[in-house]
Order: structure tokens, then C-alpha cells, then sequence
């Protein structure tokens, strides 16, 4: 059974440019979060995705957003890249559910801006 | 708001020593789950534990035990007999239920080293 997949793992982009993180989920699991990993920092919450939709939103500027598809795999895209937006991305795919609550965590896409 | 603080940045240790991690978070809920997850250098967040705010039994399994204190706001989380595979960033999270959507807080982290 796959665990959640991130595509790719690794990404140079120079400022002001735009990328696409992409992210399949573990199966059987339908909604998918996203989150910013800096260096030597936890991880920060920046949206989460149900039926397609956004349901939540982090502190995050517009500049980042994202996308379900039907099969519940995701992208999450920033635009307009900063330096300071060099860090891990890390997806997590859950069923829905307050009880059922488990985040099943990628191993993340390390974006390097320049 | 809700806040989670692991104080200690980086821990080393030789094998086979115990380590306790500390975890101390701040929430005006009465609902919540505390979480710990391990990260190795590969990247991915490994789930290790989930305790909800109403069971505060402390938890063993296997190297790892957890303790669980409201009176405290703690969730400490002790390894046995360390060994160099445990050597990873272990995180603290805590999730609560906001207008019917989870609001997940991570910690700073705790680097752990295990010296052989």
C-alpha cells in the first residue's frame, strides 16, 4: 500500500518565478494538507483540501494556492517566489473525519530558491 | 490560541542511555490531540503516538513511553536504551477541532543524536 507521494523532490527556482508541488495521497484517503517546513523550524500549516475545495487556510499570502483533482491527488502552487520561501513541502493525506484523525506525512519536496 | 513548545533544540546522547523529550503546550480547549511524529533525514514525518485530551493514561510501546500530564500541559516522550537509529528530529503537534476543522500546531523540534 503506497504511502503519500510528492513530486518532485527536489526544485531550483530563481525569485519571482512560479512552481507546481504535486502530491497523491495514501489510499483510502480523501482530503490533503500542506505544509512549509523551513530549516531547523516545525512545520507550518498552509491549507488543506476536501471534495476539492479548500476548507482551511494557514497565514499564508495569496501567492500560494492550490488544487484537488477528483482523485484526490493535489498541487500546491506559489507564485511570484521569494528566497524566503526556500524550504521543505511537505504533503499529508487523512481520511475525513474528527475521530479518524491521522496524518499520513510525504517525504516532501525541498524547493531552493534563488 | 494554541502554542507548542519544545525547549530543547538539540540532544545528544550515547547509545543505550534514556532520553525524555519535552513537550509543553499551551490551549483554552477541553478537546484536543497531542501528537508525536520522528523525522529522519530522509525528510518524512513518521507518526509515533496519538493521545486525545481525555486519556491521560500514559502510554508504552516497546523503547517508547509517553507521559501525559494536563495539570502540567505536558506530553513528554521518553526513549529506553537509545540506539543510533533513533537519531532524528522528533516533533510535537497539537490538533484541535475549530468550527468543525482540525487546526494543527507544530513544535520547533527536538534534534536527537545518538552517539554508538
Amino acid at each position: 500500500d503506497a504511502g503519500v507521494t510528492q513530486s518532485p523532490t527536489h526544485l531550483i527556482k530563481t525569485r519571482g518565478q512560479q512552481v507546481t508541488l504535486r502530491c497523491s495521497p495514501k489510499s483510502g484517503h480523501d482530503t490533503v494538507s500542506w505544509y512549509q517546513q523551513a530549516l531547523g523550524q516545525g512545520p507550518q500549516f498552509i491549507f488543506q483540501y476536501y471534495e476539492e475545495e479548500e476548507r482551511q487556510r494557514g497565514n499564508f499570502p495569496d501567492r500560494f494556492s492550490g488544487h484537488q483533482f477528483p482523485n484526490y491527488s493535489s498541487e500546491l502552487n506559489v507564485n511570484a517566489l521569494l528566497l524566503g520561501d526556500s524550504a521543505l513541502y511537505l504533503c499529508a493525506s487523512s481520511p475525513i473525519g474528527w475521530e479518524s484523525y491521522g496524518y499520513t506525512f510525504g517525504s516532501g519536496t525541498r524547493l531552493t530558491v534563488v | 490560541a494554541q502554542k507548542v513548545t519544545q525547549a530543547q533544540t538539540e540532544i545528544s546522547v550515547v547509545e543505550k542511555e534514556d532520553v525524555t523529550l519535552d513537550c509543553v503546550y499551551e490551549t483554552r480547549d477541553t478537546t484536543y490531540y497531542l501528537f508525536w511524529y520522528k523525522q529522519p533525514p530522509s525528510g518524512e514525518l513518521v507518526f509515533l503516538i496519538r493521545r486525545n485530551s481525555f486519556d491521560e493514561q500514559n502510554e508504552i510501546s516497546g523503547r517508547y513511553s509517553w507521559n501525559f500530564q494536563k495539570s502540567t500541559s505536558s506530553f513528554n516522550f521518553t526513549i529506553t536504551a537509545s540506539q543510533v537509529v533513533d537519531s532524528a528530529v522528533y516533533f510535537c503537534a497539537l490538533v484541535m477541532n475549530s468550527g468543525g476543522y482540525q487546526k494543527v500546531t507544530f513544535g520547533t523540534g527536538t534534534k536527537l543524536q545518538v552517539i554508538p
